[in-house]
């Protein structure tokens, strides 16, 4: 069946650094990729997304890139802000014609000032 | 994206009584949502599929009897926990899928959630 594997965390960087947060699929047919962030407290916020090979979907200085070839789709920032801060969820949907998503395990960043 | 509400936000009972989480859409028409529930510091576990006009999909392990979904417009869907007891306490989430443009992309659109504590 179809699953989501996400880098364990917790990730713990300093202001201005580089971040990565893995994630890689299983499927059966063409599923939509998505990053969601949660802020304590509250619920999940769509960060980017990506429909189909080779996207790639950016947001907030975020950028992921669906890669059929490797099945993955890891987050990647340049410069991470202390308000980035926050728990991280890969998600995928769609690939056997449904709606429902499945969520990797999640990866909590804490940024340092 | 589409908009979705839920309320309350937050919600303590007694042990034993029953309550109801309610999930809106907003601005479009949901034809199916999604209830998940979240403990501290883990992933969203699905609970069911509620779909608009007939009875809710639940997933393996899920008491249905306990967990009661009404889907009964395109904007509303409820979820009420019977009997809620201790362990029932969690961050329970909705989400929706819509008809048109906003079910694009296979995406879901998803409330701010519902923390819910049993005494």
């Amino acid at each position: 069946g179809n699953s989501v594997t996400q880098m364990e965390g917790p990730v713990t960087l300093s202001e201005e650094a580089f971040l990565t947060i893995n994630c890689t699929y299983t499927a059966t047919g063409y599923p939509s990729l998505f990053w969601y962030v949660q802020y304590p407290g509250e619920g999940l916020q769509l960060l980017l997304k990506a429909t189909k090979a080779d996207d790639k979907g950016s947001n907030k200085g975020f950028e992921a890139t669906y890669r059929k070839e490797t099945t993955s789709f890891h987050l990647e920032k340049g410069s991470v802000q202390v308000s980035d801060s926050a728990v991280y969820f890969c998600a995928l949907s769609g690939g056997s014609g449904t709606y429902k998503y499945i969520f990797g395990t999640g990866t909590r960043l804490k940024v340092l000032a | 994206g589409a908009v979705v509400s839920q309320h309350p936000s937050w919600v303590i009972c007694k042990s034993g009584t029953s309550v109801k989480i309610e999930c809106r859409s907003l601005d479009f028409q949901a034809t199916t949502m999604f209830w998940y529930r979240q403990f501290p510091k883990q992933s969203l576990m699905l609970m069911a599929t509620s779909n608009e006009g007939s009875k809710a999909t639940y997933e393996q392990g899920v008491e249905k009897d306990k967990f009661l979904i009404n889907h009964a417009s395109l904007t509303l869907s409820t979820l009420t926990v019977t009997s809620a007891h201790p362990e029932d306490s969690s961050f329970y989430i909705c989400s929706t899928v819509g008809s048109g443009g906003s079910a694009s992309y296979n995406e879901q659109f998803f409330g701010p959630g519902t923390r819910l504590t049993v005494l």
